[in-house]
Protein backbone atom coordinates (compact mmCIF):
# COMPACT_ATOMS: atom_id res chain seq x y z
CA UNK A 1 0.00 0.00 0.00
CA UNK A 2 0.95 3.43 -0.53
CA UNK A 3 2.12 6.07 1.65
CA UNK A 4 3.16 9.78 1.07
CA UNK A 5 5.38 11.79 3.09
CA UNK A 6 4.60 15.53 3.36
CA UNK A 7 8.27 16.48 5.23
CA UNK A 8 7.20 20.45 5.91
CA UNK A 9 4.25 20.90 8.50
CA UNK A 10 4.11 24.48 7.71
CA UNK A 11 6.09 26.90 5.13
CA UNK A 12 6.12 30.87 5.28
CA UNK A 13 7.42 32.22 1.85
CA UNK A 14 7.11 36.11 0.99
CA UNK A 15 4.32 37.07 -1.18
CA UNK A 16 5.24 37.02 -4.42
CA UNK A 17 8.56 35.13 -3.65
CA UNK A 18 8.68 31.17 -5.21
CA UNK A 19 7.12 27.76 -3.62
CA UNK A 20 8.04 24.49 -3.49
CA UNK A 21 6.44 22.17 -1.22
CA UNK A 22 7.73 18.39 -0.84
CA UNK A 23 6.00 15.39 -1.34
CA UNK A 24 7.54 12.06 -1.05
CA UNK A 25 5.93 8.30 -2.30
CA UNK A 26 6.61 4.86 -1.28
CA UNK A 27 7.66 3.69 -4.50
CA UNK A 28 5.37 1.69 -6.72
CA UNK A 29 5.36 0.19 -10.16
CA UNK A 30 2.26 2.40 -11.15
CA UNK A 31 1.54 5.14 -9.42
CA UNK A 32 -0.48 7.88 -9.91
CA UNK A 33 -0.81 11.46 -7.84
CA UNK A 34 -2.63 14.49 -6.92
CA UNK A 35 -2.31 17.86 -4.83
CA UNK A 36 -5.27 18.89 -3.24
CA UNK A 37 -5.60 22.46 -2.13
CA UNK A 38 -8.00 23.22 1.26
CA UNK A 39 -9.02 26.94 1.92
CA UNK A 40 -10.09 28.10 5.19
CA UNK A 41 -13.55 26.86 5.61
CA UNK A 42 -13.36 25.15 2.26
CA UNK A 43 -13.68 21.20 1.22
CA UNK A 44 -10.81 19.76 -0.69
CA UNK A 45 -9.90 20.87 -4.21
CA UNK A 46 -7.86 19.21 -6.83
CA UNK A 47 -4.86 21.29 -8.08
CA UNK A 48 -3.46 19.16 -10.30
CA UNK A 49 -3.10 15.16 -10.82
CA UNK A 50 -0.28 12.66 -13.05
CA UNK A 51 -1.59 9.42 -13.78
CA UNK A 52 0.56 8.90 -16.86
CA UNK A 53 2.36 11.10 -19.67
CA UNK A 54 5.19 13.98 -18.95
CA UNK A 55 6.65 13.80 -16.09
CA UNK A 56 5.50 17.82 -15.92
CA UNK A 57 1.63 18.65 -14.97
CA UNK A 58 0.47 22.15 -14.73
CA UNK A 59 -2.37 22.72 -12.61
CA UNK A 60 -5.28 25.80 -11.47
CA UNK A 61 -3.98 28.59 -10.16
CA UNK A 62 -0.27 28.96 -11.65
CA UNK A 63 1.11 26.00 -9.76
CA UNK A 64 2.87 22.69 -11.06
CA UNK A 65 4.56 19.69 -10.16
CA UNK A 66 7.39 17.04 -11.19
CA UNK A 67 6.66 13.50 -11.55
CA UNK A 68 10.04 12.20 -10.68
CA UNK A 69 9.76 8.17 -10.41
CA UNK A 70 13.72 7.59 -9.53
CA UNK A 71 13.29 9.89 -6.13
CA UNK A 72 9.64 9.18 -5.47
CA UNK A 73 8.65 12.36 -5.49
CA UNK A 74 5.72 14.82 -6.23
CA UNK A 75 6.96 18.17 -5.35
CA UNK A 76 4.32 21.06 -5.99
CA UNK A 77 5.53 24.64 -7.15
CA UNK A 78 4.94 27.84 -8.14
CA UNK A 79 7.06 31.08 -9.51
CA UNK A 80 5.07 33.83 -7.41
CA UNK A 81 2.73 33.67 -5.19
CA UNK A 82 -0.40 35.45 -3.81
CA UNK A 83 -1.72 36.23 -0.33
CA UNK A 84 -4.89 34.07 -1.71
CA UNK A 85 -2.51 31.31 -1.85
CA UNK A 86 -2.62 30.66 1.57
CA UNK A 87 -4.26 27.31 2.17
CA UNK A 88 -3.81 24.00 3.49
CA UNK A 89 -1.78 21.73 0.80
CA UNK A 90 -2.09 17.91 0.14
CA UNK A 91 -0.35 15.50 -1.39
CA UNK A 92 -1.92 12.11 -2.22
CA UNK A 93 -1.22 8.96 -4.19
CA UNK A 94 -2.91 5.97 -4.91
CA UNK A 95 -1.67 2.66 -6.81
CA UNK A 96 -3.23 1.79 -10.32
CA UNK A 97 -6.17 -0.73 -9.27
CA UNK A 98 -6.42 0.26 -6.06
CA UNK A 99 -9.56 2.75 -5.86
CA UNK A 100 -8.40 4.63 -2.26
CA UNK A 101 -6.13 7.34 -2.62
CA UNK A 102 -3.78 8.29 0.47
CA UNK A 103 -3.29 11.38 2.10
CA UNK A 104 -0.21 12.99 3.36
CA UNK A 105 -0.17 15.27 7.00
CA UNK A 106 -0.83 18.30 4.61
CA UNK A 107 1.35 21.10 4.52
CA UNK A 108 0.56 24.84 5.88
CA UNK A 109 1.00 27.57 3.21
CA UNK A 110 1.67 31.08 5.04
CA UNK A 111 1.82 33.84 2.58
CA UNK A 112 4.22 36.97 4.29
CA UNK A 113 3.10 40.48 3.31
CA UNK B 1 -23.99 21.41 -11.47
CA UNK B 2 -24.55 20.89 -7.36
CA UNK B 3 -21.03 19.58 -5.52
CA UNK B 4 -20.94 16.88 -3.13
CA UNK B 5 -22.96 17.97 0.17
CA UNK B 6 -22.61 17.32 3.47
CA UNK B 7 -24.48 17.34 6.81
CA UNK B 8 -24.21 18.63 9.31
CA UNK B 9 -21.38 21.39 9.14
CA UNK B 10 -20.92 20.65 12.53
CA UNK B 11 -21.71 18.27 15.55
CA UNK B 12 -20.99 18.49 18.96
CA UNK B 13 -22.16 15.42 20.79
CA UNK B 14 -21.29 13.88 24.37
CA UNK B 15 -19.49 10.76 24.57
CA UNK B 16 -21.83 7.61 24.28
CA UNK B 17 -24.44 9.59 22.24
CA UNK B 18 -25.37 8.47 18.41
CA UNK B 19 -24.13 10.56 15.46
CA UNK B 20 -25.37 10.33 12.01
CA UNK B 21 -23.19 11.97 9.51
CA UNK B 22 -24.74 12.49 5.22
CA UNK B 23 -23.52 12.92 2.12
CA UNK B 24 -25.08 13.86 -1.00
CA UNK B 25 -22.88 12.69 -3.96
CA UNK B 26 -22.42 14.54 -8.00
CA UNK B 27 -25.45 13.34 -9.57
CA UNK B 28 -24.51 10.28 -11.43
CA UNK B 29 -21.09 9.37 -9.72
CA UNK B 30 -21.07 5.62 -8.82
CA UNK B 31 -18.01 5.97 -6.58
CA UNK B 32 -18.55 7.59 -3.17
CA UNK B 33 -15.96 7.63 -0.40
CA UNK B 34 -15.92 8.60 3.25
CA UNK B 35 -12.64 9.87 4.39
CA UNK B 36 -11.49 11.46 8.15
CA UNK B 37 -9.12 13.73 9.31
CA UNK B 38 -8.32 13.34 13.12
CA UNK B 39 -6.74 16.95 14.28
CA UNK B 40 -2.94 17.28 13.45
CA UNK B 41 -3.18 13.89 10.98
CA UNK B 42 -3.47 12.84 7.95
CA UNK B 43 -6.52 12.72 6.10
CA UNK B 44 -7.37 8.40 6.74
CA UNK B 45 -9.77 6.27 3.91
CA UNK B 46 -12.25 4.73 5.91
CA UNK B 47 -14.74 3.35 2.78
CA UNK B 48 -15.45 3.00 -0.77
CA UNK B 49 -18.94 2.79 -2.62
CA UNK B 50 -19.62 1.49 -5.89
CA UNK B 51 -23.99 2.33 -6.14
CA UNK B 52 -25.08 0.93 -2.76
CA UNK B 53 -22.19 -1.91 -2.84
CA UNK B 54 -19.23 -2.04 -0.46
CA UNK B 55 -16.22 -2.05 -2.77
CA UNK B 56 -13.50 -1.63 0.35
CA UNK B 57 -14.26 -0.87 3.87
CA UNK B 58 -10.61 -1.61 5.12
CA UNK B 59 -10.16 1.96 6.69
CA UNK B 60 -13.29 1.86 9.08
CA UNK B 61 -12.10 1.79 12.48
CA UNK B 62 -14.25 -0.66 14.38
CA UNK B 63 -17.61 -1.78 14.71
CA UNK B 64 -18.89 1.63 15.91
CA UNK B 65 -19.19 2.91 12.44
CA UNK B 66 -21.48 2.03 10.10
CA UNK B 67 -22.00 2.90 6.62
CA UNK B 68 -24.90 2.62 4.32
CA UNK B 69 -25.87 4.24 0.41
CA UNK B 70 -28.87 2.91 -0.11
CA UNK B 71 -30.30 3.03 -3.50
CA UNK B 72 -26.81 4.35 -4.24
CA UNK B 73 -27.69 7.63 -3.84
CA UNK B 74 -26.41 9.00 -0.60
CA UNK B 75 -24.88 7.28 1.75
CA UNK B 76 -24.52 8.06 5.57
CA UNK B 77 -22.01 6.85 8.38
CA UNK B 78 -23.02 6.25 11.81
CA UNK B 79 -21.08 6.21 14.70
CA UNK B 80 -23.20 4.78 17.47
CA UNK B 81 -21.74 4.69 20.53
CA UNK B 82 -19.05 7.78 19.96
CA UNK B 83 -15.94 8.33 21.78
CA UNK B 84 -14.09 11.07 22.46
CA UNK B 85 -11.31 9.50 19.64
CA UNK B 86 -13.80 10.20 17.27
CA UNK B 87 -13.16 13.69 17.33
CA UNK B 88 -12.29 15.03 13.76
CA UNK B 89 -13.69 16.49 10.19
CA UNK B 90 -15.52 13.72 8.15
CA UNK B 91 -15.10 14.30 4.48
CA UNK B 92 -17.38 12.44 1.83
CA UNK B 93 -16.17 12.44 -2.17
CA UNK B 94 -17.39 10.99 -5.28
CA UNK B 95 -16.10 10.37 -8.81
CA UNK B 96 -17.62 9.22 -11.58
CA UNK B 97 -15.26 6.48 -12.70
CA UNK B 98 -12.67 5.05 -10.77
CA UNK B 99 -8.55 3.84 -10.83
CA UNK B 100 -6.91 8.01 -11.04
CA UNK B 101 -10.08 9.77 -12.01
CA UNK B 102 -10.40 13.36 -10.01
CA UNK B 103 -12.51 12.76 -6.72
CA UNK B 104 -14.73 15.85 -5.89
CA UNK B 105 -15.04 16.67 -1.96
CA UNK B 106 -17.22 17.98 0.30
CA UNK B 107 -16.64 20.32 2.60
CA UNK B 108 -16.81 18.05 5.68
CA UNK B 109 -18.58 17.52 8.72
CA UNK B 110 -16.85 18.51 11.87
CA UNK B 111 -17.35 16.42 14.46
CA UNK B 112 -16.61 16.73 18.10
CA UNK B 113 -17.25 14.51 20.72
CA UNK B 114 -17.00 15.73 24.62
Amino acid sequence: AQSVTQLDSQVPVFEEAPVELRCNYSSSVSVYLFWYVQYPNQGLQLLLKYLSGSTLVKGINGFEAEFNKSQTSFHLRKPSVHISDTAEYFCAAGDVGDDKIIFGKGTRLHILP
Amino acid sequence: EAGVTQFPSHSVIEKGQTVTLRCDPISGHDNLYWYRRVMGKEIKFLLHFVKESKQDESGMPNNRFLAERTGGTYSTLKVQPAELEDSGVYFCASSQARFGTEAFFGQGTRLTVV
